[in-house]
């Protein structure tokens, strides 16, 4: 069968690596999907997002891969960055409501 | 303001005690959104508005539970009888239009510590 990514609850990466965050989804009728970055102590903030007619979409730095056959999501980031250190969230969408993924704390070393 | 404003940022109360928790939409978004976050967890949807109406409040978890947006734009929510369980990080969110598509802006949300 195809192969899909792990989940990871924590993923440590080198800086100037390239990193892969993978996230399972529930609803077959949702029909957007979105990347959140959260740094301690702030809410949630919007990365990048695919809808369900999509595949793949580019951002800055940043790519989401969509799978919709067996329900998953993934984030890759390009030349991770300090910056970067944070945990990232999956959320998927059907109309006006959100429903987030098990969250995935990354950590850049240097 | 240039994005969405909650109040307190911090807010500690003994068990039983009811609380009170604000969130200042960005102007002009139709909606607001509710979140309870517990430690370690995604966010958890709770109430949704559209102006002043509460279209949806299948999340709260109680009748305890309650919130409110009168005129359109701030929101209250409150919990009465506040228990251990309730301690979370509450996120406020606002969009310009019902659906997801249209982009939600987080608050930084009020940390709620029932002791």
């Amino acid at each position: 069968g195809e192969s899909v990514g792990l989940h990871l609850p924590t993923l440590s990466v080198q800086e100037g690596d390239n990193s892969i965050i993978n996230c399972a989804y529930s609803n077959s009728a949702s029909d957007y999907f979105i990347w959140y970055k959260q740094e301690s102590g702030k809410g949630p903030q919007f990365i990048i997002d695919i809808r369900s007619n999509m595949d793949k979409r580019q951002g800055q730095r940043v790519t989401v891969l969509l799978n919709k056959t067996v329900k998953h999501l993934s984030l890759q980031i390009a030349a991770t960055q300090p910056g970067d250190s944070a945990v990232y969230f999956c959320a998927e969408s059907y109309d006006y409501k959100l429903s987030f993924g098990a969250g995935t704390t990354v950590t850049v070393r240097a | 303001g240039a994005g969405v404003s909650q109040s307190p940022r911090y807010k500690v109360a003994k068990r039983g005690q009811d609380v009170a928790l604000r969130c200042d939409p960005i102007s002009g978004h139709v909606s607001l959104f509710w979140y309870q976050q517990a430690l370690g967890q995604g966010p958890e949807f709770l109430t949704y508005f559209q102006n002043e109406a509460q279209l949806d409040k299948s999340g709260l978890p109680s009748d305890r539970f309650f919130a409110e947006r009168p005129e359109g734009s701030v929101s209250t929510l409150k919990i009465q009888r506040t228990q251990q369980e309730d301690s979370a990080v509450y996120l406020c969110a606002s969009s310009p239009l019902g659906q997801a598509s249209y982009g939600y802006t987080f608050g930084s949300g009020t940390r709620l510590t029932v002791v």
